[in-house]
């Protein structure tokens, strides 16, 4: 039961435009949700997280947005960059039993020059 | 401050041998938590402890084991090792639920 889901497995942009990754969730105990960057045969890299009680959080040129009533969460970068080419995690987790991180299968985003 | 340590960096086996893997989290991070990445599969939980207890376990088979110690490093286990078990295994420590986890740089384990 994938309880995160990142449901398009690649998207392309031209440097300088927004790139826009979207996430969907399932599990209503979520209430902390996170993205981080992969590049290959590396470890992830946190990005920028949001809690549940608010509704967008910025840093730099991340900016997450959270629609709770639609379980769904998304990330804008602004402009962006070659250099923004990876894969992109969305995770999420909660309290109790659902404290561990969940991830979704991840999508590789190609930033063209 | 350093960041998540794991050994080795990368791992040959045999099929059928089993195999150890390491990880030191950040300092004061008492939470260590292990995933399997394999391709078009995202990060796949494996176990997670905190203060050398099991909180958490994921839907893996017992071959695959863990433990953590009193200096909070931890450790994974896999016995009896398939081809299918070949994959990154990366290790995260957390100092508090719901705070971001910081990653290693994972151990490439291959099963031939």
């Amino acid at each position: 039961d994938q309880q995160v889901k990142q449901n398009s497995p690649s998207l392309s942009v031209q440097e300088g435009r927004i790139s826009i990754l979207n996430c969907d969730y399932t599990n209503s105990m979520f209430d902390y949700f996170l993205w981080y960057k992969k590049y290959p045969a590396e470890g992830p890299t946190f990005l920028i997280s949001i809690s549940s009680i608010k509704d967008k959080n910025e840093d730099g040129r991340f900016t997450v947005f959270l629609n709770k009533s639609a379980k769904h969460l998304s990330l804008h970068i602004v402009p962006s960059q070659p250099g923004d080419s990876a894969v992109y995690f969305c995770a999420a987790s909660g309290g109790g039993a659902n404290s561990k991180l969940t991830f979704g299968k991840g999508i590789t985003l190609s930033v063209r020059p | 401050k350093a960041g998540v340590t794991q050994t080795p960096r990368y791992l040959i086996k045999t099929r059928g041998q089993q195999v150890t893997l390491s990880c030191s989290p950040i300092s004061g991070h008492r939470s260590v938590s292990w995933y399997q990445q394999t391709p078009g599969q995202g990060l796949q939980f494996l176990f997670e402890y905190f203060s050398e207890t099991q909180r958490n376990k994921g839907n893996f088979p017992g071959r695959f084991s863990g433990r953590q110690f009193s200096n909070s490093r931890s450790e994974m286990n896999v016995s009896t090792l398939e081809l299918g078990d070949s994959a990154l295994y990366l290790c995260a420590s957390r100092g508090q639920i719901n705070t971001e986890a910081f990653f290693g740089q994972g151990t490439r384990l291959t099963v031939v």
